[in-house]
C-alpha cells in the first residue's frame, strides 16, 4: 500500500515539445506530492510539490496535474529543453509535515534538438 | 546549492567491513533522513532524525543505524557490508517548523562494496 507506480520508465522529446511523466499511488493518506529532478552524480533537487487541496499546480514551464478520486499525478513540461534531461522521480509521503517519502521508479527524460 | 553536505563523497569497502557517511543539514533544519538509491531505482528511505532521536525506520535490518547530534548533522553507520549495500547514500534534511514538506537532499555518498 505504499507503493507509488511511475511511467514510462524512459521518454524522448523533441525540443519545444511537452514531456508528460505519470505517478499512481495507493495509499489515500497521502498528502504531499513532490517531484525530484536528478541529473547523473547528483542527489535528487525539489522540482515542485503539490497538496491534494488543489488539482493543478504551476511553477514557470512545470506544471502538476492531480487527480485524487483516480489517486493519479502527473508532471508536464512545457517547452521542453535539452537542459531538462534528467531522470525524474515523482514521491509521496504520508502526514503533512511527515518527511518520509516514498518514491516512484523514476523516467529518464530525454530531449533531441 | 541545498546547503545539505555530504561526505565523502565516494569510497570503497570490502564485505564485511564497517562504514561511516556523515551529513551536514541546512541551516535551521532539525530533521534528517537517510535514503538508499541503487543504480537505476528510486531512494529508498532507511530512517529519520529529528531532535537526536530515530522518528521512523524503513524496510533496512539493524545493522543500519544513525546518530544525530545536537547542531543536527547526522552519521549513517553500516554494519557488515554486503555487496547489495553498493547504492548511493543520501541526505535529507527538512525542518518540521516549516508550513511546507520541503525536504533538500545532498550530492549523496557513493559507496561500493567489493
Amino acid at each position: 500500500q505504499q507503493q507509488v507506480k511511475q511511467s514510462p520508465q524512459s521518454l524522448i522529446v523533441q525540443k519545444g515539445g511537452i514531456s508528460i511523466i505519470n505517478c499512481a499511488y495507493e495509499n489515500t493518506a497521502f498528502d504531499y506530492f513532490p517531484w525530484y529532478q536528478q541529473f547523473p552524480g547528483k542527489g535528487p533537487a525539489l522540482l515542485i510539490a503539490i497538496r491534494p487541496d488543489v488539482s493543478e499546480k504551476k511553477e514557470g514551464r512545470f506544471t502538476i496535474s492531480f487527480n485524487k478520486s483516480a489517486k493519479q499525478f502527473s508532471l508536464h513540461i512545457m517547452d521542453s529543453q535539452p537542459g531538462d534531461s534528467a531522470t525524474y522521480f515523482c514521491a509521496a509521503s504520508r502526514d503533512f509535515g511527515n518527511e518520509k517519502l516514498t518514491f516512484g521508479t523514476g523516467t529518464r527524460l530525454t530531449i533531441i534538438p | 546549492e541545498t546547503g545539505v553536505t555530504q561526505s565523502p563523497t565516494h569510497l570503497i569497502k570490502t564485505r564485511g567491513q564497517q562504514v561511516t557517511l556523515r551529513c551536514s543539514s541546512q541551516s535551521g533544519h532539525n530533521t534528517v533522513s537517510w535514503y538508499q538509491q541503487a543504480l537505476g531505482q528510486g531512494p529508498q528511505f532507511i530512517f529519520q532524525y529529528y531532535r537526536e532521536e530515530e522518528n521512523g525506520r524503513g524496510n533496512f535490518p539493524p545493522r543500519f543505524s544513525g546518530l544525530q547530534f545536537p547542531n543536527y548533522s547526522s552519521e549513517l553507520n553500516v554494519n557488515a557490508l554486503e555487496l547489495d549495500d553498493s547504492a548511493l547514500y543520501l541526505c535529507a534534511s527538512s525542518s518540521k517548523r516549516d508550513s511546507g514538506n520541503t525536504i533538500y537532499f545532498g550530492e549523496g555518498s557513493w559507496l561500493t562494496v567489493v
